[in-house]
């Protein structure tokens, strides 16, 4: 079956620095989606992706959708605390379903 | 805030006991979803209702069973679970069926089987 490989599994950096993060796939997808989740909380959408290398911001996050429709990474950029958590990556193609990635945890040294 | 409403926040039951958790959406979307999540794992799907009809069921236990009363509401009504059901479990709803489009997530139930 599909499956998404995200990296690295785990951040530790220092407030200020900037983090990246990406996925691979070895099949095609259609859509690019970039979540965070809190502890106890549902995922939020943080950006949507629809069209090979399409660059989308939002604030200080920007996100890729790859050329080849295989890959997508996602760049924080100044970290600050209230960045701490899971970011998910999930692609979606035409099997009707979305795949996750296995999350990134970032934790964020004041 | 999120539009995907979900109650009770917390829910603690017994192997035993039958309970039903709730998802409400007013966005207009024409698909909603059932995941269960563990602690530090990506969401795993169990259901999709599309236009108000089950159009997946990932092989969930008969001990879940999901229900579409309008296009707003989404249900899962629980009976005879197991310790291991024990998860947060997650609504979502999408504006486009579950081939695609942007899924928005409650805040999710945890659930407990005592």
């Amino acid at each position: 079956g599909q499956q998404l490989n995200q990296s690295p599994q785990s951040m530790f950096i220092q407030e200020g620095e900037d983090v990246s993060m990406n996925c691979t796939s070895s099949s095609i997808f259609n859509t690019w989606l970039w979540y965070k989740q809190d502890p106890g909380e549902g995922p939020v959408l943080l950006i949507a992706l629809y069209k090979a290398g399409e660059l989308t911001s939002n604030g200080r996050l920007t996100a890729q959708f790859g050329i080849t429709r295989k890959d997508s990474f996602l760049n924080i950029s100044a970290s600050i605390p209230s960045d701490v958590g899971i970011y998910f990556c999930a692609g979606s193609s035409n099997t009707g379903k979305l795949i996750f990635g296995q999350g990134t945890t970032l934790q964020v040294k004041p | 805030d999120t539009e995907v409403t979900q109650t009770p926040k917390h829910l603690v039951m017994g192997m035993t006991n039958k309970k039903s958790l709730k998802c409400e959406q007013h966005m207009g979307h024409r698909a909603m979803y059932w995941y269960k999540q563990k602690a530090k794992k990506p969401p795993e799907l169990m259901f999709v209702y599309s236009y108000e009809k089950l159009s997946i069921n990932e092989s969930v236990p008969s001990r879940f069973s999901p229900e579409c009363p309008n296009s707003s509401l989404l249900n899962l009504h629980l009976h005879a679970l197991q310790p291991e059901d024990s998860a947060l479990y997650l609504c979502a709803s999408s504006q486009r069926g579950p081939d695609g489009g942007e899924l928005f997530f409650g805040e999710g139930s945890r659930l407990t089987v005592l």
